[in-house]
């Protein structure tokens, strides 16, 4: 079926360590973005890329870098400088032209 | 900067009712507005997009009205049922193209056997 695959769904990391969150679409979108979600908060846009190896940032994108060597995967990893990174990851993609948004299940990102 | 704003924050309503989600935004310089379902702890999925040329959309129970000029938008959701219940979530669209999206903090609904 075609969709967002985000893994792993629950991830915990220890002080200091990096993370790599997975994301790849079967959708053939040129546009995809991550997204981070705290409680009872809206969604805040973290990165996006309008096409591949290109890739901009959102509104909080201190702390975290992508990357976007392929159409269909857009990897989000979340450094040690990130300050407070225990929240709900959503990734999202589209055709980039105001279209509808199509979003993956989310990982959960806990610091221990 | 473009604020969306969602009230109520919760609403809990009895099987078959119908009710409306209010959704409000201070720019109403869009290029359109989406209406998003939020499961707990799953993923949004897309329930309906209006443009801006648009006054309103219909999906099955579902109605999104838009008025630009008064910077509001509602979801009418009709004969409402347990499986209704979810967070939805409001999106508006300030640029034409997806990044430019701003999400409100969503309305927690319950809809009781």
């Amino acid at each position: 079926d075609g969709g967002i695959t985000q893994s792993p769904k629950y991830l915990f990391r220890k002080e200091g360590q990096n993370v790599t969150l997975s994301c790849e679409q079967n959708l053939n979108h040129d546009a995809m973005y991550w997204y981070r979600q705290d409680p009872g908060q809206g969604l805040r846009l973290i990165y996006y890329s309008q096409i591949v190896n290109d890739f901009q940032k959102g509104d909080i994108a201190e702390g975290y870098s992508v990357s976007r060597e392929k159409k269909e995967s857009f990897p989000l990893t979340v450094t040690s400088a990130q300050k407070n990174p225990t929240a709900f990851y959503l990734c999202a993609s589209s055709t980039g032209s105001g279209n509808t948004i199509y979003f993956g299940e989310g990982s959960w990102l806990t610091v221990v | 900067k473009q604020e969306v704003t969602q009230i109520p924050a919760a609403l809990s309503v009895p099987e078959g009712e119908n009710l409306v989600l209010n959704c409000s935004f201070t720019d109403s310089a869009i290029y359109n507005l989406q209406w998003f379902r939020q499961d707990p702890g799953k993923g949004l999925t897309s329930l309906l997009l209006i443009q801006s040329s648009q006054r309103e959309q219909t999906s099955g129970r579902l109605n999104a009205s838009l008025d630009k000029s008064s910077g509001r938008s509602t979801l009418y959701i009709a004969a409402s049922q347990p499986g209704d219940s979810a967070t939805y979530l409001c999106a508006v669209d300030s640029g034409g193209s997806n990044y430019k999206l701003t999400f409100g903090k969503g309305t927690l609904l319950t809809v009781n056997p």
